[in-house]
């Protein structure tokens, strides 16, 4: 049973580029959350997404986008970077609506804008 | 807004040492408390996931408890071995259900040979 995968490992952009990144969360999970975790700090959540549907934003501004498919899938999409978006991108899966759920995670992205 | 702290940010010890770290988050509106096992280079491996005030929960030398009313769960972890080594997280839910999850920056635990 494969567990969550992300691609691709490690990415370089230029600053002003635009970025996606995909997840393939776990088999039998519909929940996909995504994570950026700066140096330093632990990991802060960007948005979840559900039923193909953003269900809840962190603080994050309107560059940050994504998108879920029907095999639950998804993709973090970053436009117009800025150095302060290098990060390491975690996505993690889960069955959504009950309490004391665990999220598994996948190995993440890492993202250098230079 | 919810903050979840973690003490301390960085511990090295002995193999055979027993350790024990800290995790304090809001007691009010308390959903549920992650604790979640980070190796370098690999995935965020969750580890025990804690609802009622003293709860205990036990995977093989580590364990967690649980105070709701105070705010604050350890990690404890007995007998040290070189691969415990890792980054130990914790993290809370802002509402009930598949919400997200507000991470503390970690505690780093080194366990020397």
């Amino acid at each position: 049973d494969a567990g969550v995968t992300q691609s691709p490992t490690h990415l370089i952009k230029t600053r002003g580029q635009q970025v996606t990144l995909r997840c393939s969360p776990k088999s039998g999970h519909d929940t996909v959350s995504w994570y950026q975790q700066a140096l330093g700090q632990g990991p802060q959540f960007i948005f979840q997404y559900y039923e193909e549907e953003e269900r809840q934003r962190g603080n994050f501004p309107d560059r940050f986008s994504g998108h879920q498919f029907p095999n639950y899938s998804s993709e973090l999409n970053v436009n117009a970077l800025l150095l302060g978006d290098s990060a390491l991108y975690l996505c993690a899966s889960s069955l959504g609506g009950t309490r004391g759920y665990e999220q598994y995670f996948g190995p993440g992205t890492r993202l250098t804008v230079t | 807004i919810l903050n979840v702290e973690q003490s301390p940010q960085s511990l090295h010890v002995q193999e055979g040492d027993s350790t024990n770290f800290t995790c304090s988050f809001p007691s009010s509106n308390f959903y549920a408390l992650h604790w979640y096992r980070w190796e370098t280079a690999k995935s965020p491996e969750a580890l025990f996931v804690m609802t009622l005030n003293g709860d205990e929960k036990k995977k093989g030398r580590i364990s967690a408890t649980l105070n709701t009313k105070e705010g604050y769960s350890y990690l404890y972890i007995k007998g040290s071995q070189p691969e415990d080594s890792a980054t130990y997280l914790c993290a809370s839910p802002t509402q009930g259900g598949s919400e997200k999850l507000v991470f503390g920056k970690g505690t780093k635990l080194t366990v020397n040979p």
